[in-house]
C-alpha cells in the first residue's frame, strides 16, 4: 500500500538559512497535517490543510509557512532557521476526520 | 495543557508478562482516542482507536485498549509482551476542525528477555 512520502529524509542547515520540506500524502487523502517533534518530546501540531485550504493552525512559528498544491503535495517552508528548530518534522495524511492519520517517516532537520 | 496524560515516562516489563501503558484524558463529550507507537528514528505507527461502540478495542500486533468513561482512561494492554514491543508509545486525542492529533508526552516501554 502507498504510504506518505517525505523528502528530504535528512537536512542540515546553518542558522538563518531557509529550508523547504516536502510531503506527498497517500492518494485520495484529503487532509494533510504537519508536526514537529523535538528531541525527547511528543509531536506538536503545526498546521493542517483540507482539500488544499488551510484548516487548522497550531504552534507554528511566524517564520514558517506551508501550503498544499493542486496535486495535493504539501511543502513546509522554514526561514531564519534557529538552533531550536532542529527536530523531526512529520507529515501525516488522512481521509475523513475519524480516520487515523497515517504518518510519513519524517524529515530530520539539524540546524548548526 | 495536555488533554491526554501519560503518567509514566517509562514502563519496564519482562518478556511474556502482560503489559499496560496508561493514558487518561480530560476531554468533555465523546473523545476520539488513539494509540500510536514510535520506534527509534521512525515515524508513528497507528495501533488502535476508540470512536464509539465497544469499550474494548483490539488493534495491531496483539494490542488492545479499554475505554473507561468513569475513570476517563484509555489504557493500552497486551497479554504477553515481546522484546520487539520495546518502543515509545503515544496516546492521542482528536482536536481542531479537521481532527489534528494532540499527543500525550509518551511512555517508553522496555521489554527485557
Amino acid at each position: 500500500a502507498a504510504g506518505v512520502i517525505q523528502s528530504p529524509r535528512h537536512l542540515i542547515k546553518e542558522k538563518r538559512e531557509t529550508a523547504t520540506l516536502k510531503c506527498y500524502p497517500i492518494p485520495r487523502h484529503d487532509t494533510v497535517y504537519w508536526y514537529q517533534q523535538g528531541p525527547g518530546q511528543d509531536p506538536q501540531f503545526l498546521i493542517s490543510f483540507y482539500e488544499k485550504m488551510q484548516s487548522d493552525k497550531g504552534s507554528i512559528p511566524d517564520r514558517f509557512s506551508a501550503q498544499q498544491f493542486s496535486d495535493y503535495h504539501s511543502e513546509l517552508n522554514m526561514s531564519s532557521l534557529e538552533l531550536g528548530d532542529s527536530a523531526l518534522y512529520f507529515c501525516a495524511s488522512s481521509l475523513e476526520r475519524e480516520a487515523p492519520p497515517v504518518f510519513g517517516p519524517g524529515t530530520r532537520l539539524t540546524v548548526l | 495543557a495536555q488533554s491526554v496524560a501519560q503518567p509514566e515516562d517509562q514502563v519496564n516489563v519482562a518478556e511474556g508478562n502482560p503489559l499496560t501503558v496508561k493514558c487518561t484524558y480530560s476531554v468533555s463529550g465523546n473523545p476520539y482516542l488513539f494509540w500510536y507507537v514510535q520506534y527509534p528514528n521512525r515515524g508513528l505507527q497507528f495501533l488502535l482507536k476508540y470512536i464509539t461502540g465497544d469499550n474494548l478495542v483490539k488493534g495491531s500486533y496483539g494490542f488492545e485498549a479499554e475505554f473507561n468513561k468513569s475513570q476517563t482512561s484509555f489504557h493500552l494492554k497486551k497479554p504477553s509482551a515481546l522484546v520487539s514491543d520495546s518502543a515509545l508509545y503515544f496516546c492521542a486525542r482528536r482536536g481542531g476542525s479537521q481532527g489534528n492529533l494532540i499527543f500525550g508526552k509518551g511512555t517508553k516501554l522496555s521489554v527485557k528477555p
